[in-house]
């Protein structure tokens, strides 16, 4: 079946640092796949995505790239802000009986300090 | 962007007591609708997926009868936590997806539900 591994949390960063959040998926074909961020006590935002080997989604200084050959779609921030603060979900899409059924990580919270 | 409400944000009830939850797309038709459950620092677990007009298909282990969807038009989509427990407490959170973006979800800031 299809699964989502994302690295552990909490991470705790200061201000300005790089972030990476890692992400690998096992999935048949060719899954979408997605970040999500979720910001205290409120729902999921779409991030970014990326649709097929090779796409780089990016929004609001993040970016991921999708990696075929790795299975993977890395989370990067050159330089994070405390307003970045929030957990953060990868995701995959595929079709099942005629819509996309999302797969989920475990999330990865992120802090970050002043 | 797409918009997914939902209400209420936040509900307490008594135990034996039914709760609905709504969701609408409100700039958008969806036509799939899903509903998720997240536990205290866990990732969403998908309960159910509706589409417009037909009957929920439920994922295993979730109770029909517990968690009823009601998806009546395609702005619209119900979830009511029928005789509602302790251990029903949790956070909701729906999705919607509409024909002009099928492989993305949009979704609702969610439900907290806490079952006194």
């Amino acid at each position: 079946g299809n699964s989502v591994t994302q690295m552990e949390g909490p991470v705790t960063l200061s201000e300005e640092a790089f972030l990476t959040i890692n992400c690998t998926y096992t999935a048949t074909g060719y899954p979408s796949l997605f970040w999500y961020v979720q910001y205290p006590g409120e729902g999921l935002q779409l991030l970014l995505k990326a649709t097929k080997a090779d796409d780089k989604g990016s929004n609001k200084g993040f970016e991921a790239t999708y990696r075929k050959e790795t299975t993977s779609f890395h989370l990067e921030k050159g330089s994070v802000q405390v307003s970045d603060s929030a957990v953060y979900f990868c995701a995959l899409s595929r079709n099942s009986g005629g819509y996309q059924k999302v797969t989920f990580g475990t999330g990865t919270k992120l802090q970050v300090i002043p | 962007g797409a918009v997914v409400s939902q209400h209420p944000s936040w509900v307490i009830c008594k135990s034996g007591t039914s709760v609905k939850i709504e969701c609408r797309s409100l700039d958008f038709q969806a036509t799939t609708m899903f509903w998720y459950r997240q536990f205290p620092k866990q990732s969403l677990m998908l309960m159910a997926t509706s589409n417009e007009g037909s009957k929920a298909t439920y994922e295993q282990g979730v109770e029909k009868d517990k968690f009823l969807i009601n998806h009546a038009s395609l702005t619209l989509s119900t979830l009511t936590v029928t005789s509602a427990h302790p251990e029903d407490s949790s956070f909701y959170i729906c999705s919607a997806s509409g024909d002009g973006a099928k492989n993305i979800q949009y979704f609702g800031a969610g439900t907290r539900l806490s079952v006194l």
